[in-house]
């Protein structure tokens, strides 16, 4: 089956870096993503990678993809309270439907 | 990037009765469209792939007659919850597939069930 795991929770305080962790299991994905959500609101693509790649940074957004251990990271540099959110990593699967992942729930901390 | 709509925003329906949820692609075309479903808490599940012009392919474990899903046009697809009960209140998202790695959700439509 398709599972994609995170861990649940992650509090960190404001300026510090926010890592958050994923792991996949299909080594077919195209592209992986992450994607915030806000309480009470729909989906904001953040970032995505294409498979091919091993690093992305896009400003305070660094994203790592190694695709031997199916593992997918995203860097939050210098993480602010509005960061707080519940963050997805999602894969592609097959035309473009996306598996996500259990989500993790950061809260920053001033 | 390209705009999806949902409506309603927020639904509340009495135990029973049916609910039609429209996904609709505003500025592009959309020969495929994708039905999540999350409940409070917890991830997006995807329940159907929505296909204009042919029938809906549904997930494993997602029953096809309880949510019925029509492809009216290249601009429209909905979701049409029936017979809901309680347990069928959540967060429906639609999402439709644009080139290479894009993905345009939708804002998603709140389904509370009484």
């Amino acid at each position: 089956g398709e599972d994609v795991e995170q861990s649940l929770f992650l509090s960190v305080r404001e300026g510090d870096s926010s890592v958050i962790n994923c792991t996949y299991t299909d080594s077919s994905s195209t592209y992986l993503y992450w994607y915030k959500q806000e309480p009470g609101a729909g989906l904001q693509l953040l970032t995505y990678i294409f498979s091919n790649m091993d690093m992305k940074q896009d400003q305070r957004l660094t994203v790592l993809l190694n695709k031997k251990d199916k593992h997918l990271s995203l860097r939050i540099a210098d993480t602010q309270t509005g960061d707080s959110a519940i963050y997805f990593c999602a894969e592609s699967i097959g035309f473009q439907k996306l598996v996500f992942g259990t989500g993790t729930r950061l809260l920053v901390s001033p | 990037g390209a705009v999806v709509s949902q409506h309603p925003s927020w639904v509340i329906c009495k135990s029973g009765t049916s609910v039609k949820i429209e996904c609709r692609s505003l500025d592009f075309q959309a020969t495929t469209m994708f039905w999540y479903r999350q409940f409070p808490k917890q991830s997006l599940m995807l329940m159907a792939t929505s296909n204009e012009g042919s029938k809906a392919t549904y997930e494993q474990g997602v029953e096809k007659d309880k949510f019925l899903i029509n492809h009216a046009s290249l601009t429209l697809s909905t979701l049409t919850v029936t017979s809901a009960h309680p347990e069928d209140s959540s967060f429906y998202i639609c999402s439709g597939p644009g080139q290479g790695y894009e993905q345009y959700f939708g804002p998603g439509t709140r389904l509370t069930v009484t």
